[in-house]
């Protein structure tokens, strides 16, 4: 069973940093690129950043490029967002999504996890 | 405000059929696949269609996606209480460099 499970959430002052990760479990980690996701409350699904099974490709959205890295470890399954000079607009819940192909990157969403909340306050 | 347009809002009684637009331009659902997405409030999405017509295991049949020109739209037939949820399609942007979301459609089962 593909399980992903998000962690380091929480509330952080606005132009401070968070590190978030995803356990990943039940699929071959290194075959699949994968992605970041997010949702602030009551509103719609916003892709962050995507990642290709062997770090080669790596993607961000405008809105956090220059701010956010994506990266992973291939041999613990994990995959790691770092979020600096966050701001008050990245607050949401962080879903880690896997994308379904194999050893390519369709930005198809198969599994996700069940997210980590980001909030950003003074 | 969304790349992609969606209605805010659907409905339908038991047993109807229902579609969901997409809308979208050249640069994304003109040239590329077309994914659908169904959020449970409170829970992560879950993929419902793929490469705009395509069920991945465990869909059931009464989901179908069809793309047409730059829009697209996914149809429910025999409509259940339980397909009561948050509807998004998605699909990679030429012009943007990533891919992108619809705003959503919640579907309301009368």
């Amino acid at each position: 069973e593909v399980q992903l499970v998000e962690s380091g959430g929480g509330l952080v002052q606005p132009g401070r940093s968070l590190r978030l990760s995803c356990a990943a479990s039940g699929f071959t980690f290194d075959d699949h690129a994968m992605h970041w996701v997010r949702q602030a409350p009551g509103k719609g699904l916003e892709w962050v950043s995507g990642i290709s099974w062997n770090s080669g490709n790596i993607d961000y959205a405008d809105s956090v490029k220059g701010r956010f890295t994506i990266s992973r470890d291939n041999a613990k399954n994990s995959l790691y967002l770092q979020m600096n000079s966050l701001k008050t607009e990245d607050m949401a819940l962080y879903y880690c999504a896997k994308d379904m192909a194999i050893a390519a990157r369709t930005d198809t969403f198969d599994f996700w996890g069940q997210g980590t909340m980001v909030s950003v306050s003074s | 405000q969304s790349v992609l347009t969606q209605p805010p809002s659907a409905s339908g009684t038991p047993g109807q059929r229902v579609t969901i637009s997409c809308s979208g331009n050249s640069s994304n659902i003109g040239f590329n696949t077309v994914n659908w997405y169904q959020q449970f409030p409170g829970t992560a999405p879950k993929l419902l269609i793929y490469k705009n017509n395509e069920r991945p295991s465990g869909v059931p049949d009464r989901f179908s996606g069809s793309k047409s020109g730059t829009s697209a739209s996914l149809a429910i037939s025999g409509l259940q209480s339980e397909d009561e949820a948050d509807y998004y399609c998605s699909v990679w942007d030429d012009s943007l460099n990533e891919p992108v979301f619809g705003g959503g459609t919640k579907l309301s089962v009368l």
